[in-house]
């Protein structure tokens, strides 16, 4: 069965730095997302791609946050200068692209700011 | 902005039983609604899902309903298996034919008791 991967699955880092986190959509999809989890608290959603453009993004996406597909897989979550409070697990989703499909969700990278 | 709310942080159920989550809901402009499970250290697994336009959808052993006036909706389990045990998601969604985020709620941990 096709699956969403991200790597890495753990990243820590120095407060300040630039993090990349790297999603692989399933094949076919369309419609790219990111969600993410600060422990102990509710999924929320960060950001919609489709068509190399942002659909959405939220409050919590600020200047900080970028989005990119840089090739025909990829799919990219860049931090520009990580706070302590990006601590959470971020999750990559895709969906193929009809209304109601469910989205697929990856295994998550645990970002760690120090 | 809790729009989905799961009041049950956790629930125990006795294997063989019937578990029955719930959730509420605020925002009367969501027109689908999703159940996803979650294991530790993975991405959310779509379970179940139902339109706003019905009250009941099946699935095996999961049924979800939606009670569109009371904005409420629950995940029946039956009967509950200790692989069940895992947290749940109830989630919801304006669909927009691919622009679909997801408004989680905080989730509810189910352990099955053997």
């Amino acid at each position: 069965e096709p699956e969403v991967t991200q790597t890495p699955s753990h990243q820590v880092t120095q407060m300040g730095q630039e993090v990349i986190l790297r999603c692989v959509p399933i094949s076919n999809h369309l419609y790219f997302y990111w969600y993410r989890q600060i422990l102990g608290q509710k999924v929320e959603f960060l950001v919609s791609f489709y068509n190399n453009e942002i659909s959405e993004k939220s409050e919590i996406f600020d200047d900080q946050f970028s989005v990119e597909r840089p090739d025909g897989s990829n799919f990219t979550l860049k931090i520009r200068s990580t706070k302590l409070e990006d601590s959470a697990m971020y999750f990559c989703a895709s969906i193929g692209g009809r209304s109601t499909d469910t989205q697929y969700f990856g295994p998550g990278t645990r970002l760690t700011v120090l | 902005d809790q729009q989905v709310k799961q009041n049950s942080p956790s629930l125990s159920v006795q294997e063989g039983r019937i578990s029955i989550l719930n959730c509420d809901y605020t925002n009367s402009m969501f027109d689908y609604f999703l159940w996803y499970k979650k294991y530790p250290a993975e991405g959310p697994t779509f379970l179940i899902s139902i339109s706003s336009i019905k009250d009941k959808n099946e699935d095996g052993r999961f049924t979800v309903f939606l009670n569109k006036s009371a904005k409420h909706l629950s995940l029946h389990i039956v009967p509950s298996q200790p692989g069940d045990s895992a947290v749940y998601f109830c989630a919801a969604m304006l669909q927009d034919f691919g622009n679909e985020k997801l408004t989680f709620g905080t989730g509810t941990r189910l352990t099955i008791i053997p």
